[in-house]
């Protein structure tokens, strides 16, 4: 069945390091939907890409979608406090619906 | 944060008892879902609901049920929970399916002992 696998698990950087999460799909995605989870909060949507190829910014969130469509990035510039938490990744693909990566946890020191 | 409430946020249970979750919305959306979420695996998806009386399987079903008789409202049932069913569960809801942004409730920890 479809997968999707996130790298790295786990992530500690300094403030004011940058951050990257992958996402990849074993299979090629309609979509890719990105969340982010505070620590013992609800995952909150962040944003939707679908075309191959795409990139979206906000603020200092980037997110590209690969020319295949299997694979998927976050990228976080100049991290804060504020980024702590999980970071999941989430396609629609085969199956017909739509399958979270296992996530990626950030944590900022300060 | 979109009008989503669970019910109970926390509870403790035994092996073998019934136990039932409530998603209840304010959104009128048509999808209506539960998942769990455990270490290392992420959110995994249990049932859905594409419409009152309509659900469908979700990739960790069994073990589980749902229900749901209006709109606003999707039961989860555990007919006999077991220690692997130890996890916190989610209600999202969405308005055009599963290309379209899911809004997650506040989740429920269920502890199966």
């Amino acid at each position: 069945g479809q997968q999707v696998m996130q790298i790295p698990q786990y992530q500690h950087v300094q403030e004011g390091e940058d951050f990257t999460t992958y996402c990849n799909s074993s299979t090629t995605l309609s979509n890719i939907q990105w969340y982010k989870q505070r620590p013992g909060g609800h995952p909150v949507f962040l944003i939707q890409l679908v075309k191959s190829g795409e990139v979206k910014k906000q603020k200092r969130l980037t997110f590209q979608f690969g020319e295949a469509k299997k694979n998927s990035s976050l990228h976080i510039t100049a991290t804060q406090t504020t980024d702590v938490g999980t970071y999941f990744c989430a396609g629609k693909g085969n199956t017909d619906k739509l399958i979270f990566g296992t996530g990626t946890r950030l944590q900022v020191f300060p | 944060d979109a009008g989503i409430t669970q019910s109970p946020r926390h509870k403790v249970t035994e092996t073998g008892t019934p136990v039932t979750l409530r998603c209840h919305q304010t959104e009128n959306h048509r999808y209506m879902y539960w998942y769990r979420q455990d270490p290392g695996h992420g959110l995994r998806l249990i049932h859905y609901s594409y419409g009152v009386k309509d659900t469908d399987k979700g990739e960790v079903s069994d073990g589980y049920s749902v229900s749901r008789s209006k709109t606003e409202d999707f039961l989860l049932t555990l007919e006999s929970a077991t220690s692997s069913q130890t996890s916190v569960y989610f209600c999202a809801i969405a308005q055009g399916g599963f290309t379209d942004t899911q809004y997650f409730g506040p989740g429920t920890r269920l502890t199966v002992l």
